[in-house]
């Protein structure tokens, strides 16, 4: 069974620092692995789509990177801003369309 | 282009009653899939759906019911609600078992 581990639970930084926030599964067997905004009471925006033969995507501030060897995705989030404050969720997609997700990141930006 | 739409947003239950929350697609997307969602926790499939008349079980199947008639349309039914039913529930529909995957706002659901 795929378990996904998102690594901090929260995390609060200062306005225009550069973070990392992790996100690991257990089998290496996936297909692509989506990274999601969500902002309290609401629902989830897609950030980012890596596909399994893919390394990494880029969209503006935004670059994730995908490691399937190590199980491993981490999302880097450049000059952060207090609009970044949000939860983050990473979701594996493995065999036969069943997806996993981890619990999420909840990032805080301080002005 | 409305995407993945989601009704009711709300709704209050008492146990034992049944109800019905609908999810329409206007993508023409073949995968459709229900999550609910916990407080502090991230999203668990329910039931899935790789095209019309094609359903299968997630994570957490038990008291809820799907049938696919359509493309467009993937209802998710509550048997018998409990109140460990309550939670907020997400549709999402995607082009292939392996694209990317859009989500409707979500619908909230108390069951007392």
């Amino acid at each position: 069974k795929q378990e996904v581990t998102q690594i901090p639970a929260a995390l609060s930084v200062p306005e225009g620092e550069n973070l990392v926030l992790n996100c690991s599964f257990t089998d290496s067997a996936i297909y692509n692995l989506q990274w999601f905004r969500q902002d309290p009471g609401k629902g989830l925006t897609s950030l980012l789509l890596i596909q399994s033969s893919q390394r990494e995507q880029t969209s503006g501030r935004l670059n994730a990177s995908l490691d399937k060897s190590s199980g491993r995705s981490t999302l880097y989030i450049a000059a952060s801003q207090p609009g970044d404050s949000a939860t983050y969720l990473c979701a594996v997609l493995g065999n036969a369309g069943k997806s996993t997700f981890g619990d999420g990141t909840t990032l805080t930006v301080k002005p | 282009n409305a995407g993945v739409t989601q009704t009711p947003k709300f709704q209050v239950l008492k146990t034992g009653q049944s109800m019905t929350l609908q999810c329409a697609q206007d993508m023409n997307h073949e995968y459709m899939s229900w999550y609910r969602q916990d407080p502090g926790m991230g999203l668990r499939l329910i039931h899935y759906s790789v095209g019309a008349g094609i359903t299968d079980q997630g994570e957490v199947p038990n008291g809820y019911n799907v049938s696919r008639s359509t493309t467009e349309d993937f209802p998710l039914r509550l048997l018998s609600a409990a109140p460990s039913q309550t939670s907020v529930y997400f549709c999402a529909s995607s082009p292939s078992l392996t694209g990317e995957l859009f989500f409707g706002e979500g619908s909230r659901l108390t069951v007392l």
